[in-house]
């Protein structure tokens, strides 16, 4: 089965602070993917990645920066906190088959930023 | 930006009875899928329909497609208190790039 973890289940954080939020896939997927959940806004794409070192900015990527120097570990990194990013944090993986990209995900980290 | 909008944003039925939620999105498609989430959790995968296809089954769900109207609909058959949860489709574009496009979801709730 395919194991998609993500460093924590909740985290509580002060305004200011730089956080790093891990997410790491065990299927040698190359896709990888950060989601923010909010309430009535669904998810939201912040930052994708499609092989190591290479990434690509999503629909939110303000506030937020990522590195993924190996392929199964992509990090999601807060450079300075801030309240509005609180947030349920998703992590995901997927493996390029033609044109199947079914994603596989993490159970979420949920970031209260105060 | 959100290509899949779906409804109704909230189904509360009986255990026993099926629920239906539809799925509409604005661009082309390969594939069309479906996700669940527990409260609190990631999502899980549930079933995936290809844009040639027009129905498909898995257990006690049931997708259809209709590229013509660019919508889906999810049927879960004989729903059970198991099922209550947020249900979501995903479309993935007409391009190659592994992203996929969510919806806002559908909150399911099954009563006992």
């Amino acid at each position: 089965d395919v194991k998609v973890t993500q460093s924590s289940r909740y985290l509580v954080k002060r305004t200011g602070e730089k956080v790093f939020l891990e997410c790491v896939q065990d299927m040698d997927h190359e896709n990888m993917f950060w989601y923010r959940q909010d309430p009535g806004l669904g998810l939201r794409l912040i930052y994708f990645s499609y092989d190591v070192k290479m990434k690509e900015k999503g629909d939110i990527p303000e506030g937020y920066s990522v590195s993924r120097e190996k392929k199964e570990r992509f990090s999601l990194i807060l450079e300075s906190a801030s309240t509005n990013q609180t947030s349920m944090y998703l992590c995901a993986s997927s493996f390029v088959s033609g044109r199947i990209h079914e994603q596989y995900f993490g159970p979420g980290t949920r970031l209260t930023v105060t | 930006s959100q290509q899949g909008e779906e409804d109704p944003q909230a189904l509360s039925i009986q255990e026993g009875e099926n629920a239906t939620m539809n799925c509409s999105y604005k661009t082309s498609i390969n594939n069309l899928q479906w996700y669940r989430q527990n409260s609190g959790r990631g999502l899980v995968h549930l079933i995936l329909i290809r844009s040639n296809e027009r129905e498909k089954h898995s257990g006690r769900l049931r997708v259809t497609l209709d590229t013509s109207k660019k919508s889906s609909s999810l049927l879960i058959t004989a729903s059970r208190a198991a099922d209550t949860a947020s249900y979501f489709c995903a479309t993935d574009g007409s391009g190659n790039t592994g992203k996929l496009i969510f919806g806002q979801g559908t909150t399911l709730q099954v009563k006992p």
